[in-house]
């Protein structure tokens, strides 16, 4: 089955610099990655998703991009806030007739003004 | 708490004890799941349904029960609770299958002392 790798596991930075989370997915056949912030007490959100027809995707100062031939794809967070600090969480779906969504590990930011 | 709401939101149990955790969509969307977050392992899906009357087991099943006896409901049961399962459980609900963004609820904390 599809298993999902995140890196890195927490990730610090000062407000107003990138921030850039990586994921490896193994199954070649997954073709849809969303990414997922959650914030302390809450559930997860989706902020931005990728299918596997496209290379990058922009909303703002977010953006993904996929490289299906290396099997990986990342969360790109420009001028970064106070507010973006949370657990960000990678996911692949499996297309083994079930759509299952796996998940990465998640990577804490924190953003220090 | 985008259209899923969960009940209870905080639970103690002690081991051996059994409880059902309720979980209710006002979208009348099609797909629900249980996942549980642990520290370190991101999301995991327990069980998951793809429409009323239907269930189906996920990553990490074995200890829990699902029913799916009305659309709008998904309850998970855990016949005798163990402390492995202390955990937080997360209820979403997604239209269907194709990539359409699965929605959490706010979390369900569950502790087996």
């Amino acid at each position: 089955g599809e298993n999902v790798e995140q890196h890195p596991s927490t990730l610090s930075v000062q407000e107003g610099d990138s921030a850039v989370i990586k994921c490896t997915y193994s199954d070649s056949a997954s073709n849809y990655f969303p990414w997922y912030k959650q914030e302390l007490g809450k559930g997860p959100q989706l902020i931005i998703d990728i299918r596997s027809n496209v290379g990058e995707k922009k909303d703002q100062r977010i953006a993904v991009t996929l490289n299906k031939t290396a099997k990986h794809f990342s969360l790109h967070i420009t001028e970064t806030q106070p507010e973006d600090s949370a657990v960000y969480f990678c996911a692949a779906r499996s297309v083994d007739n079930t759509d299952k969504l796996i998940f990465g590990t998640g990577t804490r930011l924190q953003v220090f003004p | 708490n985008a259209g899923v709401t969960q009940t209870p939101k905080f639970r103690v149990l002690k081991t051996g004890q059994s409880m059902t955790l309720l979980c209710a969509q006002d979208m009348n969307h099609e797909y629900m799941y249980w996942y549980r977050q642990d520290p370190g392992m991101g999301l995991r899906l327990i069980h998951y349904s793809v429409g009323e009357g239907t269930t189906a087991k996920g990553e990490v099943p074995d200890g829990y029960n699902v029913s799916r006896l009305k659309k709008q409901n998904f309850l998970l049961g855990l016949e005798s609770a163990a402390p492995s399962q202390t955990s937080v459980y997360f209820c979403a609900r997604s239209r269907g299958s194709a990539g359409n963004t699965i929605y959490f609820g706010e979390g369900s904390w569950l502790t087996v002392v």
